[in-house]
């Protein structure tokens, strides 16, 4: 079956301006995951959300950072007023409950010039 | 302390070597436990679970050891195609995965 989707696959963007992200999770995946990969650097967990619950954003770095899933699926991460050190890769993780095995999209490759 | 540590890498070994990746977590509370492999440039993918009894999935051996917070993978037989980086990954508080910061494997002919 179809796996993780996001897009874009890449977005260059200037410094300042406000980006979205899309993620796509496995159909009937309840869980929901941002990371984020950094050049070189491990992986490093920003949001989750586990179906009608409040999302965990404790990994969120900044208020400039945001996300939503509407109907239980599709989700957006935004950026407000990028900055360079938001580069990165974005990647996106859904999983049939907490607890289990996740699945990863192919990721958002951000550059902030 | 970082709450995943992994070995150090790279490690560079010949094809049919065997070889061993270690992990220590520091959270007791830690509920389960992974394998990821990753590619350059490419997502993670799930290489195995670690159950507490150890498991086995072909040339793959995981071991866990709750009261020493330790995790092992073991490769047998090593492939050229096994060259990627491997992630030690927990899973604390029902939700986000804790990842080590990857140790880096390169089989060479």
């Amino acid at each position: 079956g179809a796996g993780v989707s996001q897009s874009p696959s890449n977005k260059v963007t200037e410094k300042g301006k406000d980006v979205e992200l899309r993620c796509d999770p496995i159909s009937g995946h309840t869980a929901l995951y941002w990371y984020r990969q950094s050049l070189g650097q491990g992986l490093e967990f920003l949001i989750y959300f586990q179906g009608n619950s409040a999302p965990d954003k404790s990994g969120l770095p900044s208020d400039r950072f945001s996300a939503e899933r509407t109907g239980g699926s599709v989700s957006t991460l935004t950026i407000q007023r990028t900055q360079q050190e938001d580069s990165a890769v974005y990647l996106c993780a859904s999983s049939f409950t907490s607890l289990v095995e996740q699945f990863f999209g192919p990721g958002t490759r951000l550059t902030v010039l | 302390r970082k709450e995943v540590e992994q070995d150090p890498g790279p490690f560079n070994v010949p094809e049919g070597a065997t070889v061993a990746f270690n992990c220590t977590y520091s959270n007791s509370a830690s509920q389960s436990f992974f394998w990821y492999r990753q590619d350059c440039r490419k997502e993670p993918k799930l290489l195995m679970s670690v159950y507490s009894s150890g498991n086995e999935d072909g040339r793959f051996t995981a071991q866990l050891n709750r009261a020493s917070q330790y995790i092992s993978l073991l490769i047998r037989d090593s492939k050229l195609s096994d060259s990627a980086t491997y992630l030690c990954v927990v899973n604390n508080q029902g939700g986000k995965l804790i990842f080590g910061q990857g140790t880096e494997l390169s089989v060479k002919p």
